[in-house]
């Protein structure tokens, strides 16, 4: 069964340092979106991207973040300048289409932590 | 500001047992709801989607939607120790995208 995948599944990094999250949505799928999960904490969306632009993005996803679908099959999530409340687990999700029934399928996720 | 409320728990249920998970939204453009199972450390994975008022079952899954009340359930019948989790409610509104509650942790004793 096709699933998303994530890469690293971990990274720790320094604060101030420039990471990469990478995601490879499931090959039919035209919408791809980030969400974060501070532990503990429920699942907040950052960015939705369809048409190699950002469709939606929440008040989260600051001048820090950026997104980029750099190939036919990756979908990347730049995080500039790390902070300390950027750890967390971000999950990289992706929809056949956009509409409010669509089902979106999560990756596995990689979970950042910024010392 | 969208608020999707559940209530954390933990719900306790013996195995065997009906768990009944709740959860209120106030975004009356919702939509479509969704409810997710995450297990500790993991994505979340769909359980089931419901868009109308009514009761959607699926195996031993049962979503309930009352828009009128924005209220919105799952059902778990013969409750498993796997189906031990924190369960997510997600409204999707006009925007599509989804608004998480913090989820109800479930747990299933043998």
């Amino acid at each position: 069964e096709p699933e998303v995948t994530q890469t690293p599944s971990h990274q720790v990094t320094q604060m101030g340092q420039e990471v990469i999250l990478r995601c490879v949505p499931i090959s039919n799928h035209l919408y791809f979106y980030w969400y974060r999960q501070i532990l503990g904490q429920k699942v907040e969306f950052l960015v939705s991207f369809y048409n190699n632009e950002i469709s939606e993005k929440s008040e989260i996803f600051d001048d820090q973040f950026s997104v980029e679908r750099p190939d036919g099959s990756n979908f990347t999530l730049k995080i500039r300048s790390t902070k300390l409340e950027d750890s967390a687990m971000y999950f990289c999700a992706s929809s056949e289409g956009g509409g409010h029934q669509e089902t979106q399928y999560f990756g596995p996720g990689t979970r950042l932590l910024v010392l | 500001q969208k608020e999707v409320e559940q209530n954390s728990g933990p719900l306790s249920v013996p195995e065997g047992a009906i768990a009944s998970l709740n959860c209120t939204y106030s975004d009356r453009g919702s939509q479509s709801f969704f409810w997710y199972r995450q297990y500790s450390g993991k994505s979340p994975e769909l359980i089931m989607s419901i868009y109308s008022n009514g009761d959607k079952e699926d195996g031993r899954f049962t979503a309930q939607l009352n828009k009128a009340s924005q209220y919105v359930s799952l059902l778990i019948r013969d409750s498993q120790p796997s189906d031990s989790a924190t369960y997510l409610c997600a409204p999707r509104g006009g925007s599509y995208i989804p608004t998480f509650g913090r989820g109800t942790s479930l747990i299933v004793h043998p």
